[in-house]
């Protein structure tokens, strides 16, 4: 079946420290890849996303690329800040089954400045 | 533009008291709706899912039900809700495929 595996957590980090958290994933078909992040207290917000192979999905400084050969959708930032303390989430659709989206376990990141 | 309301966004229940709770869309049609819990150290589990009115499917044997009584409106409720029914419910749409879900802000559920 289809799932998500993400890195445990947390990962601690100094204010302007690169970031990188692992995904992989399994699907039988070919899926849509996604990263969802959750601020404290908040429900949940897509942050990038990418839709085939060797696509990158980016936004506010983070990045994935959508990697076949390694069924992977690692999530990196160059350079964190206090404000990206939050919940990140892996996610995966199966456009081919039509599943609904499957996340992984999450990791909490925690920047300190 | 679409937006997700979900209410309330924490409520405290005694247990075998009865649950419901709402999340409605505006400003799209015949949206896929999806109810998920987080629970503490267990990430994210679908629990229902509907495609239209009336239709729902279900994830997860368990103590909650859900409805869709009109287009944009999902409920989740239970009869007589249990300790292990604590956690974190959110509710989302889609249009479905590869434009991912957008998700309401949350009910923070207590049962004590």
């Amino acid at each position: 079946g289809n799932s998500v595996t993400q890195m445990e957590g947390p990962v601690t980090l100094s204010e302007e420290a690169f970031l990188t958290i692992n995904c992989t994933y399994t699907a039988t078909g070919y899926p849509s890849l996604f990263w969802y992040v959750q601020y404290p207290g908040e429900g949940l917000q897509l942050l990038l996303k990418a839709t085939k192979a060797d696509d990158k999905g980016s936004n506010k400084g983070f990045e994935a690329t959508y990697r076949k050969e390694t069924t992977s959708f690692h999530l990196e930032k160059g350079s964190v800040q206090v404000s990206d303390s939050a919940v990140y989430f892996c996610a995966l659709i199966d456009n081919q089954a039509g599943t609904a989206l499957i996340f992984g376990k999450g990791t909490t990141l925690s920047v300190s400045s | 533009s679409q937006t997700i309301h979900q209410w309330p966004a924490t409520l405290v229940q005694p247990v075998g008291s009865p649950l419901s709770l709402e999340c409605t869309v505006e400003g799209t049609s015949n949206p896929n709706l999806y109810w998920y819990r987080q629970a503490a150290g267990r990430g994210l589990q679908l629990l229902f899912y509907s495609v239209g009115i009336g239709q729902i499917s279900s994830e997860v044997p368990q103590n909650l039900s859900a409805s869709r009584p009109q287009d944009r409106q999902f409920i989740l409720s239970s009869k007589k809700l249990l300790l292990s029914d604590s956690g974190f419910y959110l509710c989302a749409w889609s249009v479905g495929g590869g434009y991912g879900y957008t998700f309401g802000s949350g009910t923070r559920l207590t049962v004590v």
